[in-house]
């Protein structure tokens, strides 16, 4: 089937603005991860569901970030009052299994400008 | 905790030389290890992983990497370059096993550039 989805593909927020990103798994997936990428760095973890319970949010950098997946499918990443430093590529990526060494599958990404 | 270590930002290679990309990781436990491509403007694809059998992990597009526990070594190459192969690798350790899911730690990424 398709693979993980993510949108808007691109985001321009003035510093301040509230945004919302949102990622559609694969079908059927249990595991659901959120990750920052920042320019030239490596993906850095964010948070962590399984189904709908979010399970580790310890690299959430602030109050202002909030994750969420009611029903244990899609899901939305909330960046409350947008700081330059919030500007990123975010990576979702889900997998079927919430084992040690279960490949993820990672969407295209939305890449944030906060201006 | 656990770590990835990349050596190199950078590697510039010719097209059909051998291509060598280093990674060392830190980890109390028996990690799972893999590799990841990053394609301009595109996802993270999966090359490879090792998750304890066989050391030698062959994957996608002719790459492969070596598992060494006693140099902490989990290092990708590839026989021969392809202009394809130009990209943004990742080397990334997965665990513990106990923690939630199975969380990823990213290297900080080896961009791969292939000269015609």
């Amino acid at each position: 089937g398709a693979g993980v989805s993510q949108s808007p593909r691109y985001k321009v927020a003035k510093r301040g603005q509230d945004v919302a990103l949102r990622c559609d798994p694969i079908s059927g997936h249990v595991s659901l991860f959120w990750y920052q990428q920042a320019l030239g760095q490596g993906p850095e973890f964010l948070t962590y569901f399984q189904n709908e319970a979010q399970l580790d949010k310890s690299g959430l950098p602030s109050d202002r970030f909030f994750a969420e997946r009611p029903e244990g499918s899609v899901s939305t990443l909330k960046i409350q009052r947008t700081q330059q430093e919030d500007s990123a590529v975010y990576l979702c990526a889900s997998s079927s299994r919430g084992s040690q060494g279960s490949p993820l599958h990672f969407g295209n990404g939305t890449r944030l400008t906060v201006t | 905790a656990q770590s990835v270590t990349q050596l190199d930002s950078h590697v510039s290679v010719s097209e059909g030389t051998p291509v060598l990309l280093r990674c060392n990781y830190s980890s109390s436990y028996s990690p799972s290890l893999f590799w990841y491509v990053q394609h301009p403007n595109k996802g993270l694809q999966l090359l490879l992983k090792y998750t304890s059998a066989a050391t030698l992990v062959k994957g996608i597009n002719g790459f492969e990497a070596e598992f060494k526990k006693s140099e902490t070594s989990f290092h990708l190459t590839k026989p021969s370059a392809h202009m394809s192969d130009a990209a943004e690798y990742f080397c990334v350790v997965s665990g513990p096993a106990k923690a939630a899911g199975n969380k990823l730690t990213f290297g900080g990424g080896t961009r791969v550039l292939v000269k015609p």
